[in-house]
């Protein structure tokens, strides 16, 4: 039983395309978080929803979109891809009041072309 | 300075080996504070919380210092099975976690 899950696992496109990440979690939690890790192995918090509600944007340019249809989904749109989008994204989530105990999804490793 | 600065080591010692980690956080507003761990290729998970009163978990002990903004973790008697990397992780009290890039730790037969 996957609790977090996230596809495609691979990803590797070229410049300037769109491309989409899903991410489901299965523990009924209230809170997803999108993660970038670069690699320089820094994790750095992109987006947090709440029961589909943008809690924290954290400067990312608006190439990224995310998208939650429901609260235990969180999907992430990546428009005008970029060299220096590759890295690792990661998606996790945490029930609403223990928001400090998160669990990941296995990433998804993005390379541009 | 970043936020959450460690070692990135890799730290190599023989199994059964005492190895400590150290991290310092920057916001002195910080709130809580724990230790993920990151096996290579895979996702963090949630290792231990870390209380100002320290905590210990088996082979794991962690500490905090606030004064000094620090936060430690013990490893006792290393297993193979502990190669990984291990992140601090600080909580600034803005619903969102803020992590270290993580310390290397191999352990070797």
């Amino acid at each position: 039983d996957t609790a977090v899950s996230q596809t495609p696992k691979y990803l590797v496109t070229q410049m300037g395309n769109d491309k989409s990440i899903k991410c489901e979690q299965n523990l009924g939690h209230d809170t997803m978080y999108w993660y970038k890790q670069d690699s320089k192995k820094f994790l750095k918090i992109m987006f947090s929803y709440n029961n589909k509600e943008l809690i924290i944007n954290e400067t990312v340019p608006n190439r990224f979109s995310p998208k939650s249809p429901d609260k235990a989904h969180l999907n992430l749109h990546i428009n005008s891809l970029e060299l220096g989008d590759s890295a690792v994204y990661f998606c996790a989530s945490s029930p609403i009041k223990v928001y400090n105990e998160q669990f990941f999804g296995p990433g998804t490793r993005l390379t541009v072309l | 300075r970043k936020e959450v600065e460690q070692d990135p080591g890799p730290f190599n010692v023989p199994e059964g080996a005492t190895v400590a980690f150290n991290c310092t956080y920057s916001n002195s507003a910080s709130q809580s504070f724990f230790w993920y761990r990151q096996d290579c290729r895979k996702e963090p998970k949630l290792l231990m919380s870390v209380y100002s009163s320290g905590n210990e978990d088996g082979r794991f002990t962690a500490q905090l210092n606030r004064a000094s903004q620090y936060i430690s973790l013990l490893i006792r008697d290393s297993k193979l099975s502990d190669s990984a990397t291990y992140l601090c992780v600080v909580d600034t009290g803005r619903r969102a976690l803020t992590f270290g890039s993580g310390t290397r730790l191999q352990v070797q037969p």
